[in-house]
């Protein structure tokens, strides 16, 4: 079936615009999830959904990083005033359930430059 | 939190079993052990996961020692496209994320 699609899967921006990621998690999915990972490091957590509850945002770096979902399905990650730091492949995941017995499944990345 | 420690590298002949260990002593009792693996330029892939018991899918075979404090993930054919980082993952109850540390990187050699 459908894993999870990320758009776009490569995106160059210029130090200070705003730039937006787009997540369609597994369909069913409740729970979805965005990371990061720069280059040869691990993976960073970033922010955590759980069907209309309120977000985890406990691991957004700052306060030009922020996210929705809408509709309990496709989620935005948007980066206001980016910065070169900023670069990094940018992940996302679903899971079926919060469960802990639930895999994440994540899809392939967007991959940000900030020049 | 649960921390786990894996080899920074491993070496595997095709067509062997790869036999990836990970240490985990000081995992509690209702906390998973997953296992990932990322291949470069991929989000990580799900590879098993499991408690207690052992555990096999169609990818692997993971063995989880009697007291939890260690598991091994074994890729019982290994091919040259199971080169990748193994990220050994203790699923913390309390937090809603997965914690990644730096991995194992396989390289399967003809």
């Amino acid at each position: 079936g459908a894993g999870v699609s990320q758009s776009p899967s490569n995106k160059v921006t210029e130090k200070g615009k705003d730039v937006e990621l787009r997540c369609d998690p597994i369909s069913g999915h409740t729970a979805l999830y965005w990371y990061r990972q720069s280059l040869g490091q691990g993976l960073e957590f970033l922010i955590y959904f759980q069907g209309n509850s309120a977000p985890d945002k406990s691991g957004l770096p700052s306060d030009r990083f922020s996210a929705e979902r809408t509709g309990g399905s496709v989620s935005t990650l948007t980066i206001q005033r980016t910065q070169q730091e900023d670069s990094a492949v940018y992940l996302c995941a679903s899971s079926r359930t919060v469960n802990y017995n639930s895999p994440l499944h994540f899809g392939n990345g967007t991959r940000l430059t900030v020049t | 939190d649960a921390k786990t420690t894996q080899p920074t590298s491993m070496d595997c002949a095709e067509g062997r079993a790869a036999n990836l260990p990970c240490n985990h002593s000081t995992i509690s009792g209702n906390e998973y052990v997953y296992w990932y693996r990322q291949i470069h330029s991929q989000g990580p892939q799900y590879i098993i996961h499991g408690l207690k018991n052992n555990e096999t899918n169609e990818m692997a075979s993971l063995i989880i020692t009697e007291d939890r404090k260690s598991s091994t993930l074994i890729l019982p054919h290994a091919t040259l496209r199971d080169t990748a980082v193994y990220y050994c993952i203790v699923r913390v109850a309390r937090n809603n994320d997965m914690r990644f540390g730096a991995g194992t990187r396989l390289t399967v050699k003809p």
